[in-house]
């Protein structure tokens, strides 16, 4: 069976220092993994996606995420905040040889950015 | 293209009233999905259509059924809507093929009274 851990709900930074945003997941097969990002009374957009290619993944805003099979982990990093990547953040997981295609989601880390 | 669409936006029913939510897509996509959104609990997959023609049950299907219309549409129905079932819907959609990342829409604001 498929889950995903996210280890955090909430995480406070202060704009320009690193974002951390972790996740653990479980999967019986090879896993797909995503990370999904929702802005406030907005729908899902992709920020990049682990399909067993390179194991350090680039998505879009500078954000990246290191797949780590041996520790189970796919953490979302970010060098730099900026105040536009407030919003909540969710881990995603699929595995490749289950039917339908389904994601199985974590519950979401709500991301807060000083000023 | 626009994408994943959704309607209505917002909607306000009260218990036992039914309706439908309409999802349309335009990519060409062969698999479509309905979820829910409550908070602290991320997304519940009700619903999903692999193909056209075909529909399964996700996760959380008790209060819904679904009509897989043609390859760009699926609806979901509530047939006598509760107050458990205040949420926000997103439909979704994906290639069969390559990449499994799911498009979602906007999503649908449902308050059941």
């Amino acid at each position: 069976a498929q889950s995903v851990t996210q280890l955090d709900s909430h995480v406070s930074v202060s704009e320009g220092t690193p974002v951390l945003l972790r996740c653990n997941y479980s999967s019986s097969y090879s896993p797909s993994l995503f990370w999904y990002v929702q802005h406030p009374n907005k729908g899902l957009q992709l920020l990049l996606k682990y399909t067993s290619a390179a194991t350090l993944v680039k998505g879009i805003n500078g954000f990246e995420a290191e797949f780590k099979k041996s520790e189970t982990s796919f953490h979302l990093t970010k060098p730099s905040a900026h105040m536009s990547d407030a919003a909540e953040y969710f881990c995603v997981v699929s595995d490749r040889g289950n039917q339908g295609g389904k994601l199985i989601f974590g519950q979401g880390t709500e991301l807060s950015v000083k000023p | 293209n626009a994408g994943v669409t959704q309607t209505p936006k917002f909607q306000v029913l009260k218990t036992g009233q039914s309706m439908t939510l309409q999802c349309a897509q335009d990519m060409n996509h062969n698999s479509m999905y309905w979820y829910r959104q409550d908070p602290g609990m991320g997304l519940r997959l009700i619903y999903y259509s692999a193909s056209e023609g075909t529909t399964d049950k996700g996760e959380v299907p008790n209060g819904y059924n679904v009509s897989r219309l043609n390859k760009r549409e699926f609806s979901l129905r509530l047939e006598s809507a509760a107050p458990s079932q205040t949420s926000v819907y997103f439909c979704a959609s994906r290639r069969t093929s390559g990449a499994y990342e799911q498009y979602f829409g906007p999503g649908t604001r449902l308050t059941v009274t």
